[in-house]
């Protein structure tokens, strides 16, 4: 069964560093996104891709913050200057609102655990 | 916004015994989901249940929804040692964010 899949597992970084978190979609899925979840938290809503741009973002997704689609199958988190309150778990998902059933039903990623010393 | 709070937070049973979780949301929806998170780990997609319908079986769960008071609940039947996890529900249009609840942490003791 296709799956998304994230890389690395775990990212460990000094804060003011810059790193980018690896995704990749199921390949006929059309929308993207990231979320995040703080340890002992809800999952939060970043961004949402489509089409080759943001199609939409949560106010968490400021400036320090890009996404990007660099090839057909990689989709990229890139946080520019990391802050101890970045440390988190971030998942990827996609999903192809066109098939019959899925209805916005979005498969998740197992997650890259961020931790920002 | 749309937005699930779960109740209760945490529910402990015993293997064999239901469980039932409940979310409530605030704003109109068009579809609502559960999806199951093991400790530290990825979320996994459960059921989709959308606004017209009232209620959905996959396997041993089963969800209502109830739109005139805004909420669903997530019974599963027989539960499992390995059912132990986090319960969330979410809502969402179609392509667009998915906003999730707080969770019930359901735990299963053998």
């Amino acid at each position: 069964e296709p799956e998304v899949t994230q890389t690395p597992s775990h990212q460990v970084t000094q804060m003011g560093q810059e790193v980018i978190l690896r995704c990749v979609p199921i390949s006929n899925h059309l929308y993207f996104y990231w979320y995040r979840q703080i340890l002992g938290q809800k999952v939060e809503f970043l961004v949402s891709f489509y089409n080759n741009e943001i199609s939409e973002k949560s106010e968490i997704f400021d400036d320090q913050f890009s996404v990007e689609r660099p090839d057909g199958s990689n989709f990229t988190l890139k946080i520019r200057s990391t802050k101890l309150e970045d440390s988190a778990m971030y998942f990827c998902a996609s999903s192809d609102p066109l098939a019959k059933s899925s209805y916005n039903e979005q498969f998740f990623g197992p997650g890259t655990r961020l931790t920002v010393l | 916004s749309q937005q699930g709070e779960e109740d209760p937070q945490a529910l402990s049973i015993q293997e064999g015994e239901n469980a039932t979780m409940n979310c409530s949301y605030k704003t109109s929806i068009n579809n609502l989901q559960w999806y199951r998170q093991n400790s530290g780990r990825g979320l996994v997609h459960l059921i989709l249940i959308r606004s017209n319908e009232r209620e959905k079986h996959s396997g041993r769960l089963r969800v209502t929804l109830d739109t005139s008071k805004k909420s669903s609940s997530l019974l599963i039947t027989a539960s499992r040692a390995a059912d132990t996890a986090s319960y969330f529900c979410a809502t969402g249009a179609s392509g667009s964010r998915l906003t999730f609840g707080e969770g019930t942490q359901l735990t299963v003791n053998p």
